[in-house]
């Protein structure tokens, strides 16, 4: 089946730590989009990729990095920089040339 | 700064009813217009986009965008218990089509 996948589904970060966020998709879409989301909030975008090898930050690029190696992969680490990183995390995808964005089933990420 | 607001509700409706939600937003060249269904805990779920002026029929949602007055509404008819969620409107606009979500409405129907 086709989909976009995100593990884990649950993660737990300690302070001072780095942690990675997987995402992979096989629907071959070009794009792929990290959001944050905070309990009552709507998503607000961190980071974007619309091609391999490049990327562009979000409104929310603090304390995250990414990287585009592969089309289908698109993982995100959250640094020690990011001092309030519990939130649920999602991942899309689209079709670069139609607007419809997918996700994925998210990550919930919270700090010990 | 692209603003997409919405009312956060919660929103109570009885069973049967007519649910109405509403959105809206401060870019006048934004050039698409999404509804997404999200339940607690879960992913976003695309149920509605609209891109012209005027009405949108898919089961029981409609969607209705109004540009001249930068509005966008979606209405549940029928409204189900099982439609208990909520529903976030989304704008593309800017030459990267870049998706700015609201806050999100909160909708429940009550048995």
């Amino acid at each position: 089946d086709g989909g976009i996948t995100q593990s884990p589904k649950y993660l737990f970060r300690k302070e001072g730590q780095n942690v990675t966020l997987s995402c992979e998709q096989n629907l071959n879409h070009d794009a792929m989009y990290w959001y944050r989301q905070d309990p009552g909030q709507g998503l607000r975008l961190i980071y974007y990729s619309q091609i391999v090898n490049d990327f562009q930050k979000g409104d929310i690029a603090e304390g995250y990095s990414v990287s585009r190696e592969k089309k289908e992969s698109f993982p995100l680490t959250v640094t020690s920089a990011q001092k309030n990183p519990t939130a649920f995390y999602l991942c899309a995808s689209r079709i670069q040339e139609n607007e419809k964005l997918f996700f994925g089933s998210g990550t919930q990420l919270s700090v010990l | 700064q692209k603003e997409v607001e919405q009312n956060s509700g919660p929103l109570s409706v009885p069973e049967g009813a007519i649910a109405s939600l509403n959105c809206t937003y401060s870019d006048r060249g934004s050039q698409s217009f999404f509804w997404y269904r999200q339940y607690s805990g879960k992913s976003p779920e695309l149920i509605m986009f609209i891109y012209s002026n005027g009405d949108k029929e898919d089961g029981r949602f409609t969607a209705q965008l109004n540009k001249a007055s930068q509005y966008v509404s979606l209405l549940i008819r029928d409204s189900q218990p099982s439609d208990s969620a909520t529903y976030l409107c989304a704008v593309t606009s800017g030459s990267a089509r870049q998706l700015t979500f609201g806050s999100g409405t909160q909708l429940t129907v009550l048995p």
